[in-house]
């Protein structure tokens, strides 16, 4: 079966700037994450999605960061303004039922 | 919320040496996993592990969730074994929201 999907592999923006990411989850996943891992740390949830609706976002810093999985299959993340803090790996993963769990290979986001 | 210890936080072995990474967590939990960080960043499951014991080739992994830690083994090291190995658990199966461990950087020489 095919992964989970993202895109771009690196970005590099400078801060205040707005960027994108994108993640197509396994085929019939309802389940899709947004995970943010800085360096030398482990991956931390930003927000969960089920189906299209959003199960936790209680660590997403909402004022700069937005998630939306509009018909319950890709998902898109946003950060606006960015500041050079958010600078780390931007993970998406997919899952049926809390095992089978498959992250993507991250979007490395470098704000400078 | 529930916390995650991983220890070493640095490992360095050997090609051919074993090893035991250990995961401690602070709360009871439905779901436990371990996943390898490769050196390029892609995260791969390797256990899902509750409970009890697994085996997948050279490695192996034993949760006692009633003492609440894991450890993961690693027989005849290889150097592809190297990178990042993060414990993740999970409180409740509705939310799925996995908490990761700090992480073990294990490197292998050659």
């Amino acid at each position: 079966e095919a992964g989970v999907a993202q895109s771009p592999r690196y970005k590099i923006i400078e801060k205040r700037q707005s960027v994108a990411f994108w993640c197509n989850p396994i085929s019939g996943h309802a389940t899709l994450y947004w995970y943010q891992q800085i360096l030398g740390q482990g991956p931390k949830l930003l927000i969960q999605f089920q189906n299209n609706g959003v199960v936790d976002d209680s660590q997403l810093p909402k004022d700069r960061f937005s998630a939306e999985r509009l018909k319950g299959v890709d998902s898109t993340l946003k950060i606006q303004p960015a500041k050079l803090e958010d600078s780390a790996v931007y993970l998406c993963a997919s899952s049926l039922r809390g095992n089978g769990y498959t992250f993507g290979s991250g979007t490395r986001l470098t704000v400078v | 919320g529930i916390q995650v210890e991983q220890s070493p936080p640095d490992l360095i072995l050997q090609e051919g040496a074993n090893s035991t990474l250990r995961c401690n967590f602070s709360d009871s939990v439905n779901n436990l996993q371990w996943f390898h960080q490769n050196p390029w960043g892609q995260l791969i499951n390797l256990f899902y592990i509750p409970s009890g014991t697994k085996q997948n080739g050279r490695l192996s992994a034993t949760t006692v969730a009633t003492e609440r830690y894991s450890l993961l083994y690693i027989s005849s090291s290889q150097t592809t074994d190297s990178g990042v190995y993060f414990c993740a658990v999970l409180r409740d199966n509705y939310g799925q929201n996995f908490v990761f461990g700090p992480g073990t950087r294990l490197s292998v020489l050659p």
